[in-house]
């Protein structure tokens, strides 16, 4: 079957560092992909990984374990409009064009 | 640049009545196009994918369809809309081979079914 699973909710301070955890199981794997989503918008890419290893753009990094079926958003110096949803999102091939999505993880940033 | 837009960005429904929301995307040709909805509290659930006009794929037995009359329009239908339709539908397209893209999503429309 295709599963994946976030944390629901997570609460951070402004300045802090914050992960947000990843896990998945699917066919046909090409490629993670992180969105976030303020509520009432619709969801912005933010980062990609198809290799193993660390992807890092500014203040946010992503992690991709293929064998390990793991990825994680590292959210660095917290600001407050990082307050939204974070969704992780895996690419499936086989010839097909199908992303299948997490659930979302609501970061609440507090001052 | 390529842009998607996506209308009404609201729709207030009665039950059984028709529906039809349209998505059209520019700057780009033979895009791949998507029909996603969000129930609250829910993930994003795939309706329907295109990979060109006239080609539809259906993800779970549902009371929508969709149409694709045109490379850069997406159209998502129902004849007799039901309270289990409402949600928030957002439309998306990428490029037709892998990238690291991903999706670029349209601005969404929140229906609600009375």
């Amino acid at each position: 079957g295709q599963n994946i699973d976030q944390p629901t909710e997570m609460t951070a301070t402004e300045g802090a560092i914050v992960q947000i955890n990843c896990t998945y199981q699917t066919s046909g794997f090409n490629g993670l992909f992180w969105y976030q989503q303020h509520a009432g918008e619709a969801p912005t890419f933010l980062s990609y990984n198809v290799l193993d290893g660390l992807e890092e753009k500014g203040r946010f990094s992503s992690f991709l374990s293929r064998s390990k079926g793991y990825s994680y958003l590292l959210l660095k110096e917290l600001q407050m409009k990082d307050s939204a949803s974070y969704l992780c999102a895996v690419r499936r091939g086989s010839g097909t064009y199908k992303y299948i999505f997490g659930t979302g993880t609501r970061l609440k940033v507090l001052a | 640049s390529q842009t998607i837009h996506q209308w009404p960005a609201t729709l207030v429904q009665p039950v059984g009545s028709p529906l039809s929301l349209e998505c059209t995307v520019e700057g780009t040709s033979n895009p791949n196009l998507y029909w996603y909805r969000q129930a609250a509290g829910r993930g994003l659930q795939l309706l329907f994918y295109s990979v060109g006009i006239g080609q539809i794929s259906s993800e779970v037995p549902q009371n929508l369809s969709a149409s694709r009359p045109q490379d850069r329009q997406f159209i998502l239908s129902s004849k007799k809309l039901l309270l289990s339709d409402s949600g928030f539908y957002l439309c998306a397209w990428s490029v037709p081979k892998w990238g690291i893209s991903g999706y670029t999503f349209g601005s969404g429309t929140r229906l609600t079914v009375v």
